[in-house]
């Protein structure tokens, strides 16, 4: 029932630069509200990566930038690392739905 | 540093209730949202609730008709009931602050399976 929709994966060599999109709609990104980003490692919980759009918590390397526009936001990984292999989810605040709501979810996979 | 703490039975018969509690410690429980996160295993993170210290909440329309989350502010926890439950509601079970619209701290979460 996701209302955020993310491709399901994106892949790149060591260095290079990924973007995931976060597509949703007037009733959520295109509304004002803010997009923060997690990050899932394998068998652990979500960490928050980025929040309000695109700040970062103490401790997030500066490689990873957020943005929007409109109804979408995207996640940039900058000189990508082994370590960035997990999946990522984006969220937001739904008006509709009155409560949050996150994205389908993107596995990056470093090759 | 706040931590999250997820406790309760991992096992849960179809048709009964599923209770969890999460235990906030390094800070308190007041002034913030809570909430309860879950995500089936290998899918997707599902929004279930949230609830002010004080006890006003909000629930996933989705879920909201077997849905209580409660606050225990003289133990800084905070609790999660999911009633009638079947085997589309196991999943890890998150708890996680608010702050601004984001789930900023989490706990490990706990995997809970309906089965008989």
């Amino acid at each position: 029932q996701s209302v955020l929709t993310q491709p399901p994966s994106v892949s790149g060599a060591p260095g290079q630069r990924v973007t995931i999109s976060c597509t949703g709609s007037t009733s959520n990104i295109g509304a004002g509200y803010d997009v923060n980003w997690y990050q899932q490692l394998p068998g652990t919980a979500p960490k928050l990566l980025i929040y309000g759009i695109s700040d970062r918590p103490s401790g997030v390397p500066v490689r990873f930038s957020g943005s929007k526009s409109g109804t979408s936001a995207s996640l940039a990984i900058t000189g990508l690392q082994a370590e960035d292999e997990a999946d990522y989810y984006c969220q937001s605040y739904d008006t509709s739905l009155s409560g949050y709501v996150f994205g389908t979810g993107t596995k990056v996979t470093v090759l | 540093q706040v931590q999250l703490q997820e406790s309760g039975p991992g096992l849960v018969k179809p048709s009964e209730t599923l209770s969890l509690t999460c235990t906030v410690s390094g800070g308190s429980i007041s002034n913030y949202y809570w909430t309860w996160i879950r995500q089936p295993p290998g899918k997707g993170l599902e929004y279930i609730g949230d609830i002010y210290y004080s006890g006003s909440t909000n629930y996933n329309p989705s879920l909201k008709s077997r849905v209580t989350i409660s606050v225990d502010t003289s133990n800084n926890q905070f609790s999660l009931r999911l009633n009638s439950v079947t085997a589309a509601d196991t999943a890890a079970y998150y708890c996680a602050r608010v702050r601004v619209g984001s789930f900023d701290f989490w706990g490990q979460g706990t995997l809970v399976t309906v089965s008989s």
